[in-house]
């Protein structure tokens, strides 16, 4: 298994600019998460799904953010429009109640100018 | 989620046990100990989770003292490769796939060869 990919592995992009982040966990999985780490706020949850269904999106810290998933193998987080401060690595997890533990992706390297 | 607290650094000789400690005071009855790592510029990676009792498994053991307010990861011949900053994470739902995952700052651990 190719494990969670995640898609562009780097993004540098201009203030103001649309931004979107994709991600396909692993098949079989249905929960499947997304998470943000800066230096300055650490590794924090953004939003997470389960079986396609958005459960919990108290992380997504402004109206800028969405996140879908739109089936089982495909997710994507948009920021519009985008700021610096959204400068981060940004990572897709996939799981499922069976399993003890989260799979992290490689990231996603975004620098907002 | 019960707060936890970790040590911010550690050093450790290569090939000796590696013990991270973490105090999780408040934890509840029904909330497991996980422990995650990341290595630099990955993804979070799952090592291992308890409850009540001692676990091990091929990467590490799980120390739960016996009132549960603490814990100890041991990795038991420590290599390069096992540096890395700990996570050790108090959750309710049991099962990757159960809600997201809160990190905390973790523990920097550095194997000196």
């Amino acid at each position: 298994d190719a494990g969670v990919i995640q898609s562009p592995r780097h993004e540098v992009t201009e203030m103001g600019q649309e931004v979107t982040l994709r991600c396909k966990p692993i098949s079989g999985h249905n929960s499947l998460f997304w998470y943000r780490q800066t230096m300055m706020r650490g590794l924090e949850l953004l939003i997470y799904f389960n079986n396609n269904v958005p459960i919990d999106d108290s992380g997504m810290p402004e109206d800028r953010f969405s996140a879908k998933m739109p089936n089982a193998s495909f997710s994507t987080l948009k920021i519009q429009p985008s700021e610096p401060r959204d400068s981060a690595v940004y990572f897709c997890a996939s799981s499922s109640r069976d399993l003890n533990e989260q799979f992290f992706g490689p990231g996603t390297r975004l620098t907002v100018l | 989620d019960a707060k936890t607290t970790q040590p911010p650094s550690m050093d450790c000789a290569e090939g000796r046990a590696a013990n991270l400690p973490c105090n999780h005071s408040t934890i509840s009855g029904n909330e497991y100990v996980y422990w995650y790592r990341q290595i630099h510029s990955q993804g979070p990676q799952y090592i291992i989770h308890g409850l009540k009792n001692n676990e091990t498994n091929e990467m590490a053991s799980l120390i739960i003292t016996e009132d549960r307010k603490s814990s100890t990861l041991i990795l038991p011949h420590a290599t390069l490769r096992d540096t890395a900053v700990y996570y050790c994470i108090v959750r309710r739902g049991r099962g990757g796939g159960a809600d997201g995952l809160t990190f905390g700052k973790g523990t920097h651990l550095i194997i000196q060869p």
